[in-house]
């Protein structure tokens, strides 16, 4: 079983809605959780991370973690053209990171 | 400052040739990690530094890639020799020690590996 697990995708949804991405994690020692973020042909950039008490709210992007499940959702709100891209999710245990394959979202003007 | 400096930025080798990658961390970040990405995989790590010190190899794939950090400014990642199912392409990132940032890598612009 990998560490992080994504649904490839793809992932359509119009423009100015809500694209939910997902993405379950084996360890439940892991106590870092991260959302990249990557255009096509570029390196991956961190949109948002979350430690394992909480959830993070910034601007249009929302992090939750569901510990129980060893769940990580990340939610875009009023999803824009220029969001589509690949999203990596990322465990931190221990100093280790792993990633998902990643969900690729396109966003349909 | 300049980010995370990768060269080359494209290789095309013949398959038995070495290929030696080059890194550049942010200068101050103490921590620093070689990534392979594939379609097929995605992004596996192979392989961390921190102070300079390798602290995980696990995710080499094979003797036939090494790895070396002489100073806090630079790391080398060599395949010798290459075969095509090295072909991928390969990011190095660095992380800080402390700060605001100390969970985030900053990933290099990645060089696009082709083994022939």
């Amino acid at each position: 079983q990998k560490e992080v697990e994504q649904n490839s995708g793809p992932l359509s949804v119009p423009e100015g809605a809500i694209a939910s991405l997902n993405c379950t994690y084996s360890d439940r020692g892991s106590q870092s959780f991260f959302w990249y973020r990557q255009y096509s042909g570029k390196s991956p950039e961190l949109i948002m991370f979350i430690y394992s008490n909480g959830d993070k709210e910034d601007g249009r992007f929302t992090a939750q973690l569901n510990k129980a499940s060893q769940y990580v959702s990340l939610l875009i709100r009023d999803s824009q053209p220029s969001d589509s891209a690949t999203y990596l999710c990322a465990v931190k245990t221990g100093n280790q990171f792993y990633f998902g394959t990643g969900t690729s979202l396109t966003v349909i003007p | 400052d300049a980010g995370v400096i990768q060269s080359p930025r494209h290789e095309v080798t013949e398959m038995g040739q070495e290929v030696t990658l080059r890194c550049k961390p942010i200068s101050g970040h103490n921590s620093l990690f070689w990534y392979r990405q594939t379609m097929m995989r995605g992004l596996e790590l192979l392989i961390y530094f921190n102070n300079n010190v390798p602290i995980d190899d696990s995710g080499m794939p094979e003797d036939r890639f090494s790895a070396k950090m002489p100073n806090a400014s630079f790391s080398t990642l060599k395949i010798q020799p290459s075969e095509p199912r090295d072909s991928a392409v390969y990011f190095c990132a660095s992380r800080p020690s402390s700060g605001s940032t100390y969970n985030e890598q900053f990933f290099g612009p990645g060089t696009r590996l082709t083994v022939l």
